[in-house]
């Protein structure tokens, strides 16, 4: 398997302008994560998804925020408008639950988008 | 409430020497324990975990880690470090339905 993908993985944009941000789950994980990591803040859990639904989004900063899973193998992540303060690291991760699993809990990371918005 | 606590936030460390970096965890419901590693520019990957069994637990590149339920620590030791450990590391605790994470450590192997 390749791994989570995150696309793209830099990304410059203008204050006000609308990011999107791309992930790929591994195949058949249950559960997806989008992570954000700042050196002022570390790494904060955004929100999660637990087969496609969206379960705990207290982790999102604002309404400007916004994500979606429409099926197990895609999810995005939506800044929209963006301001500097936006300025991250994003990650994506998934992981699968069933029981009795080799693996089992384990979060896989992708690589990370380094967003700047100017 | 649950909690991850990592007790240092950088550890400065010369190479060969051992290194233990310390992590507790409060819950009130079972829990299930691991250690990420992330190395600069890059993602966190897994060292190691404890999901139930030993208590002793050994992951990649020499790390390993003891669940102590009584001390509610699950501390990372490595009895000798390289340069090439010089990365953040994460405790994570996942109790009930919720995952949490430590604050990392930033261990610095000097030559």
């Amino acid at each position: 398997d390749a791994g989570v993908i995150q696309s793209p993985r830099h990304e410059v944009t203008e204050m006000g302008q609308e990011v999107t941000l791309r992930c790929k789950p591994i195949s058949g994980h249950d559960y997806l994560f989008w992570y954000r990591q700042t050196m002022m803040r570390g790494l904060e859990l955004l929100i999660y998804f637990n087969n496609n639904v969206p379960i705990d989004d207290s982790g999102m900063p604002e309404d400007r925020f916004s994500a979606k899973m429409p099926n197990a193998s895609f999810s995005t992540l939506k800044i929209q408008p963006s301001e500097p303060r936006d300025s991250a690291v994003y990650f994506c991760a998934s992981s699968l639950t069933r029981t009795g699993t080799s693996g089992r809990l384990e979060q896989f990371f992708g690589p990370g988008t380094r967003l700047t918005v100017l | 409430a649950q909690s991850v606590t990592q007790l240092d936030s950088q550890v400065p460390v010369f190479e060969e020497a051992p290194v233990e970096l310390r992590c507790n965890y409060s819950s009130s419901v079972s829990v299930y324990l691991f250690w990420y590693v992330q190395y600069p520019n890059q993602g966190l990957q897994l060292l190691l975990k404890y999901l139930s069994g030993s208590t002793l637990v050994k992951g990649i590149n020499g790390f390993e880690a003891e669940f102590n339920k009584s001390q509610t620590s699950f501390h990372l030791r490595k009895p000798s470090v390289h340069i090439s450990d010089t990365a953040e590391y994460f405790c994570v605790m996942i109790g009930g339905f919720k995952t949490i994470f430590g604050a990392g450590t930033r261990l610095f192997v000097k030559a």
